[in-house]
């Protein structure tokens, strides 16, 4: 079974510019998570969905960012304008919907580097 | 989500046991107690998981203490690709998600 899919897995922008990042999770998974991970540190959750419904947002910067989860499957991580604080890796996460006790299966992440 | 402690890095001989510490003393009675590891250039995966007693599982083992404010990771023979970034981390009943630490990075040396 193929796991969480990510792509790209590299882009390389300069501020100001646009870029989004696409995440397909695992068939059947009802919950998606986007993190961002700056270098040396661990993982920091963005936004969770449940289903299409983003449930919890609020470490999500609304200014610049924005995701979508249509039809409760795949799901787009958009920031227009990049600034350069955004070089990060940003990781996409799914998990069958509920329980303390699931796991989350994790992509290889994409790496944005703002020049 | 409750606060863990850990050590920021620690060096283990290939094919030896390795112990990874992780401090929780708020941990509240619901809370589990998750461990991932992060591969160089991977996303986390899952490695175990428990609530108050020992388990084991193909990867390891996780020894948790009677109070449930500490707990360990157990590696029972170190290989070159258990070389990562180990995470403990406290998963309530608020909420289906993760919140990181900055975790123990885990030097294995041939």
């Amino acid at each position: 079974e193929a796991g969480v899919v990510q792509s790209p897995r590299y882009k390389i922008i300069e501020k100001k510019q646009p870029v989004a990042f696409w995440c397909n999770p695992i068939s059947g998974h009802n919950t998606l998570y986007w993190y961002r991970q700056n270098l040396g540190q661990g993982p920091e959750l963005l936004i969770r969905y449940e289903n299409e419904e983003a449930v919890d947002d609020s470490q999500l910067p609304k200014d610049r960012f924005s995701a979508e989860r249509l039809k409760g499957v795949d799901s787009t991580l958009k920031i227009q304008p990049a600034e350069l604080g955004d070089s990060a890796v940003y990781l996409c996460a799914s998990s069958l919907t509920g329980q303390n006790t699931g796991e989350l299966f994790f992509g290889e992440g994409s790496r944005l580097t703002v020049l | 989500d409750a606060k863990t402690t850990q050590p920021n890095s620690m060096e283990s001989n290939e094919e030896e046991p390795v112990h990874l510490p992780c401090n929780h003393s708020t941990i509240s009675g619901t809370d589990y107690i998750h461990w991932y590891r992060q591969l160089p250039s991977q996303g986390p995966e899952y490695v175990i998981h428990g609530l108050t007693s020992n388990v084991n599982n193909r990867m390891a083992s996780l020894a948790i203490a009677e109070d449930r404010k500490s707990s360990t990771l157990i590696l029972h023979r170190a290989t070159l690709r258990d070389a990562a970034v180990y995470y403990c981390i406290l998963r309530g009943n608020a909420g289906n998600m993760l919140t990181f630490g900055g975790g123990t990075r885990l030097m294995v040396k041939p």
